[in-house]
């Protein structure tokens, strides 16, 4: 049990929709990361919110944007949907410790038809 | 560029036999290093992590790592692998800014 929740599990949208996937981190946790998993493959960083500002990006088209709130939760939005873009999102979260470990959800599966 | 490479796609063991994952990393220093393991459909759980000091890290579900700076290598193992843990493995590290850098994943199949 990680204190990171994430909703919804499943969903299912068609190519050109726009999706929203909602994440809810642990108190305290000022860091929040968002990473794609493909189906077969490991998770890749999509990018990262420090006390609501973006701090950092992955390799992912402008289409892929969040938002991060001042209750811990946090939103990912993708538009313009693809068909590649059927993964599994996981949302992570992190202290301000100076380890930088992550806490993770149990994501939310996308699938794009 | 930093990188984690898993170089064994597919393990199969029999249960009670010992396991050992492979993980080798590129980093320009010694990075931050996770095992994670995941079950079908399920969101990624913590086994171990190594931040720095003892070498051999002891994590849950009887599994451990050694961290070998001259190898480039964190491989996890585990002295008799039960049945359930059957699964995907993946080794993570980070240089300290979040941003994790996983491995591609070892599907581990378990023969009864």
């Amino acid at each position: 049990e990680t204190g990171v929740t994430q909703s919804p599990t499943h969903l299912i949208k068609t190519r050109g929709q726009q999706v929203t996937l909602r994440c809810s981190s642990q108190s305290g946790h000022n860091t929040v990361s968002w990473y794609q998993q493909a189906l077969g493959q490991g998770p890749q960083f999509i990018f990262q919110y420090y006390r609501e500002e973006e701090n950092g990006r992955g390799n992912f088209p402008p289409r892929f944007s969040g938002l991060q709130f001042p209750n811990y939760s946090s939103e990912l939005n993708v538009n313009a949907l693809e068909l590649d873009d059927s993964a599994l999102y996981l949302c992570a979260s992190g202290g301000d410790g100076s380890t930088g470990e992550l806490f993770f959800g149990e994501g939310s599966r996308l699938t794009v038809l | 560029a930093q990188s984690v490479t898993q170089p064994d796609i597919h393990i199969t063991v029999s249960e009670g036999a010992s396991l050992e994952l492979r993980c080798n990393y590129s980093y320009g220093a010694t990075p931050y290093l996770f095992w994670y393991v995941q079950s079908p459909g399920q969101g990624l759980q913590l086994l171990l992590k190594y931040f720095s000091g003892d070498t051999l890290v002891q994590g849950i579900k009887g599994f451990e790592a050694e961290f070998k700076r001259s190898q480039s290598s964190f491989n996890l193992r585990k002295p008799s692998v039960h049945w359930s843990d059957a699964a995907e493995y993946f080794c993570a590290a980070h240089s300290g800014t979040y941003k994790y850098i996983f491995g591609t994943g070892t599907r581990l199949k378990v023969l009864a």
